[in-house]
């Protein structure tokens, strides 16, 4: 079945230290993803991708990067400039940027 | 600029009861219009969309949802509801060719026995 992996589900950032999260689509879309959650809030743009090779910054970026290599892979790392960082991270895509997004089950990034 | 008010954080209902989540946008230009659904440590699935035709839009779970251009609404329905449907509703929107959806804020469905 096409979908959309996230791994791992939890991940634990001790201070100083950068982590990547992982994001993989089997669904061919071209469009990709990242979004933060926090409780009572909706989901807030991070990062998002429209082609191979090309990315832009959402409303949030500072304190993450994000490559875009392989139409199939779109991983986040969240760096030590993020000062707040825990938070439950989704990733998505969809057939163009502006069709359904399908969602990967989460992140859900905490501070040792 | 576009935005999405869901108008009520938190609605709670009795099993069988009908209910309405209710969603205003404001945009510009023409606009396609979503209803996700997220339960607990999961990711968001799509219910129901509008991108042209119906104004009255049919979705999974006997959810469906009425676009009201005038009003600016998007309001999700569903006649009957069970106790598998407590979870969290999102209204989204993107104008039409456009590169980002803006998500509401979520309303968290809770139903009662």
């Amino acid at each position: 079945d096409g979908g959309i992996t996230q791994s791992p589900k939890y991940l634990f950032r001790k201070e100083g230290q950068n982590v990547t999260l992982s994001c993989e689509q089997n669904l061919n879309h071209d469009a990709m993803y990242w979004y933060r959650q926090d409780p009572g809030q909706g989901l807030r743009l991070i990062y998002y991708s429209q082609i191979v090779n090309d990315f832009q910054k959402g409303d949030i970026a500072e304190g993450y990067s994000v490559s875009r290599e392989k139409k199939e892979s779109f991983p986040l790392t969240v760096t030590s400039a993020q000062k707040n960082p825990t938070a439950f991270y989704l990733c998505a895509s969809s057939l163009e940027a502006d069709q359904p997004q399908h969602f990967g089950d989460g992140t859900r990034l905490s501070i040792l | 600029a576009q935005s999405v008010t869901q108008l009520d954080s938190q609605v709670p209902v009795f099993e069988e009861a009908p209910v309405e989540l209710r969603c205003n946008y404001s945009s510009s230009v023409s606009v396609y219009l979503f209803w996700y659904v997220q339960y607990p440590n999961q990711g968001l699935q799509l219910l129901l969309k509008y991108l042209s035709g119906s104004t009255l839009v049919k979705g999974i779970n006997g959810f469906e949802a009425e676009f009201n251009k005038s009003q600016t609404s998007f309001h999700l329905r569903k006649p009957s509801v069970h106790i598998s449907d407590t979870a969290e509703y999102f209204c989204a929107v993107i104008n039409t060719g456009g590169f980002k959806t803006i998500f509401g804020a979520g309303t968290r469905l809770f139903v009662k026995a």
